[in-house]
C-alpha cells in the first residue's frame, strides 16, 4: 500500500535559518503530493502541492519539488520566521482506485526561535 | 460558516460509553472525509462520503465505528462501546466536487476514553 515517511522532529531553528524537512513516499503509479501545515490551535491547511513529476509546489516562501526518481518531496524554505512554527505533514493521494484518500506522514514539529 | 466545523472540540468519556462526533462541511462541498490521528501517528483515513453515500468504509477500525451523512451536509461519526485505544483526534475534511479537489480540514475533535 501507499506510505509516507518524513523526518522525525522536533526541529528547532533560529529565525532566518534555512529549513529542510525530508519526505519520501512509496506508491504505485503517479500519486499527487502535498504538504499540509497545522498552526497551534488550528486545523490542517494545505501549504502546497504537486501533481506530477518535476512539478514544484510553492507558497509563502516554502517550496517542494516532486522527484519521482528518488520518490521524494522535501519541503524547503530559505529563511524561516517565528510565525512558521507549526506541525508540517507530508501526504500523498494515490492514482489508483482509492485516490480519494490522503496518506499522511507522522508530522514534524518545527519551532522557530527569535 | 467559512470553513469545516466540528463538535465537540473535546470529549472525555468512560470506557464502554457511546459517543457521537459531528462534522459540518463547507457549504456546497459534496465530498466529506473522516480521519483519525492517534498520538505520535500520522492521520489515518477512516471513511469517505460522496453525497450521502459512503463508497469505502474499509478504513473504519472495527464494527463499533459507523458514520452517516444526511442532506449532503452534516456527518456524524459514532463510536459504540468506546475503548481506550479509541482515544485520538478525529478530523473531518471536505472537498468541492471530485475526489481530486483540495481537502479542507476542520479543527478536529479530541476524544479521550478513560
Amino acid at each position: 500500500g501507499n506510505s509516507v515517511t518524513q523526518m522525525e522532529g522536533p526541529v528547532t531553528l533560529s529565525e532566518e535559518a534555512f529549513l529542510t524537512i525530508n519526505c519520501t513516499y512509496t506508491a504505485t503509479g503517479y500519486p499527487s503530493l502535498f504538504w499540509y501545515v497545522q498552526y497551534p490551535g488550528e486545523g490542517l491547511q494545505l501549504l502546497l502541492k504537486a501533481t506530477k513529476a518535476d512539478d514544484k509546489g510553492s507558497n509563502k516562501g516554502f517550496e517542494a519539488t516532486y522527484r519521482k526518481e528518488t520518490t521524494s518531496f522535501h519541503l524547503e524554505k530559505g529563511s524561516v520566521q517565528v510565525s512558521d512554527s507549526a506541525v508540517y505533514f507530508c501526504a500523498l493521494r494515490g492514482s489508483g482506485g482509492s485516490n480519494y484518500k490522503l496518506t499522511f506522514g507522522k508530522g514534524t514539529l518545527l519551532t522557530v526561535n527569535p | 460558516g467559512a470553513g469545516v466545523s466540528q463538535s465537540p472540540s473535546n470529549k472525555v468519556t468512560e470506557k464502554g460509553k457511546d459517543v457521537e462526533l459531528r462534522c459540518d462541511p463547507i457549504s456546497g462541498h459534496t465530498a466529506l472525509y473522516w480521519y483519525r490521528q492517534r498520538l505520535g501517528q500520522g492521520l489515518e483515513f477512516l471513511i469517505y462520503f460522496q453525497g450521502n453515500s459512503a463508497p469505502d468504509k474499509s478504513g473504519l477500525p472495527s464494527d463499533r465505528f459507523s458514520a452517516e451523512r444526511t442532506g449532503e451536509s452534516v456527518s456524524t461519526l459514532t463510536i459504540q462501546r468506546t475503548q481506550q485505544e479509541d482515544s485520538a483526534v478525529y478530523l473531518c475534511a471536505s472537498s468541492l466536487r471530485t475526489i481530486t479537489d483540495t481537502q479542507y480540514f476542520g479543527p478536529g475533535t479530541r476524544l479521550t476514553v478513560l
